[in-house]
């Protein structure tokens, strides 16, 4: 099956601070959402985005389908941004998590 | 419904019983999910609906596990004989249509699950 990597797997931002967060993954895909899992466990869906760029709000994603990598933008972070970033491509039936990114912005 | 609907939210049991976790997907929704998220992990496919076709049980990692969706509707995943290590948060998704380059999954609260 597919295999997702995220990279870094632990982030540490000051309140205000940029970051990008990046996923690979190994075949070609036909969907790639990104997903923010809250501190009490809930899954948000961030961004539906097989291919090209998103933006919503301070968020925003680009996903290169050809070179197999997406990238999640965060600006100006918030401290309710913390939490744990999936990315999830899709390659068949369902979508393949990858380990995760955990978030912790600091005031 | 509004969201992707779990019950229960929790549930403890003893090691050797039977459990059974309900998912009520968004109403329209054809296609629908369950994954397993052990602690500090990331999410385990477990098992695909899509319509009247016949479900994708890969991902149930042993027979101990099974599931049924009635009427296109509501699903029930059941463990006969629960084992410590099936203590995790059972997540349920939804979507309305299954490997759609349209749709995107929305997912349940989940059921934390701890067998003692």
């Amino acid at each position: 099956g597919i295999q997702v990597e995220q990279s870094p797997p632990d982030l540490i931002l000051q309140e205000g601070a940029n970051s990008t967060l990046r996923c690979n993954f190994s075949d070609s895909v036909n969907n790639l959402q990104w997903f923010h899992q809250n501190p009490w466990g809930q899954l948000i869906n961030l961004f539906y985005i097989p291919s090209g760029t998103k933006q919503n709000g301070r968020l925003s994603a680009t996903t290169v389908a050809t070179e197999r990598y997406s990238l999640l933008y965060i600006s100006s972070s918030q401290t309710t941004d913390s939490g744990v970033y999936f990315c999830a491509p899709n390659a068949g039936n369902m979508l393949t998590f990858g380990g995760g990114t955990r978030l912790m912005v600091k005031p | 419904g509004a969201g992707v609907s779990q019950s229960p939210s929790n549930k403890v049991t003893e090691k050797g019983k039977d459990v059974e976790l309900r998912c009520d997907p968004i109403s329209g929704h054809t296609a629908l999910y369950w994954y397993r998220q052990s602690l500090g992990q990331g999410l385990e496919f477990l098992i695909y609906f899509q319509g009247n076709s016949a479900p994708d049980k890969s991902g149930l990692p042993s027979d101990r596990f099974s599931a049924e969706r009635t009427g296109g509707s509501v699903s029930t995943l059941t463990i006969q004989r629960t084992q410590q290590e099936d203590s995790a948060v059972y997540l349920c998704a939804s979507s309305l249509n299954g490997g759609s380059l349209n749709y995107g999954y929305t997912f349940g609260s989940g059921t934390r699950l701890t067998v003692v």
